[in-house]
């Protein structure tokens, strides 16, 4: 069984430009979801996935956008990025919108220089 | 005010010591997980419980769902055991994370 795989592990962005970091769901999984965490900070919510359709989402804007495809693998994109979207982002999969626990990947850290 | 809060938030033991970090939130909640993150910054799922107590090796998590409070403890720990300790509560479907603890464990 195959854990979570997130890609790249490490980017570099320049203000205002776009963004897709991708994930890979554990075998069985059908949820995925994404946190930002910034330095020093705990993961801040952005969006779940459940089966293909987004089931939740936190207090980011609309410029955060994601897909959920029927291998139940995620995309997370960010346009126009802002300084301040530097962070560690994660990705977490899960069966059943995590109610039998989580599993997570390394995480994509994102730099916007 | 935040809706988990962690104590201590951070924490230095010597080898051997009994560790305990406590988790209060003021949400309703079906679980809650107790994560283990490492500075390279990936993320171990150590427990997930919803009432009473689990045990896992040296690990020992306990809640108690009235109270709205979990604690997690290490017996007997080790310097491997240093890395941030997150307790993090399932609301609606996500999970909102603690700030964290930080534990160093000393020789």
């Amino acid at each position: 069984e195959t854990g979570v795989t997130q890609s790249p592990t490490h980017l570099i962005k320049t203000r205002g430009q776009q963004v897709t970091l991708r994930c890979s769901s554990q075998s069985g999984h059908n949820t995925v979801s994404w946190y930002q965490q910034a330095l020093g900070q705990g993961p801040q919510f952005i969006f779940q996935y459940y089966r293909e359709e987004e089931n939740g989402r936190g207090n980011f804007p609309p410029r955060f956008s994601g897909l959920q495809f029927p291998n139940y693998s995620s995309e997370l994109n960010v346009n126009a990025l802002e300084l301040d979207d530097s962070a560690l982002y994660l990705c977490a999969s899960s069966w059943d919108r995590g109610h039998y626990g989580y599993t997570f990947g390394s995480g994509t850290r994102l730099t916007v220089v | 005010k935040n809706e988990v809060e962690q104590s201590p938030q951070n924490l230095t033991a010597q080898e051997g010591e009994f560790i305990t970090i406590n988790c209060s939130y003021s949400v309703g909640i079906s679980a809650l997980h107790w994560l283990q993150q490492h500075p390279g910054g990936g993320i171990v799922s150590l427990f997930m419980l919803s009432s009473g107590k689990k045990k896992h090796g040296r690990l020992i998590a306990t809640i108690n769902i009235q109270e709205k409070h979990s604690s997690l403890h290490i017996t007997a720990s080790h310097p491997r055991d240093s890395a941030v300790y997150i307790c993090a509560p399932l609301n609606t479907d996500k999970l909102i994370f603690g700030t964290g603890t930080r534990l160093q464990v000393f020789p």
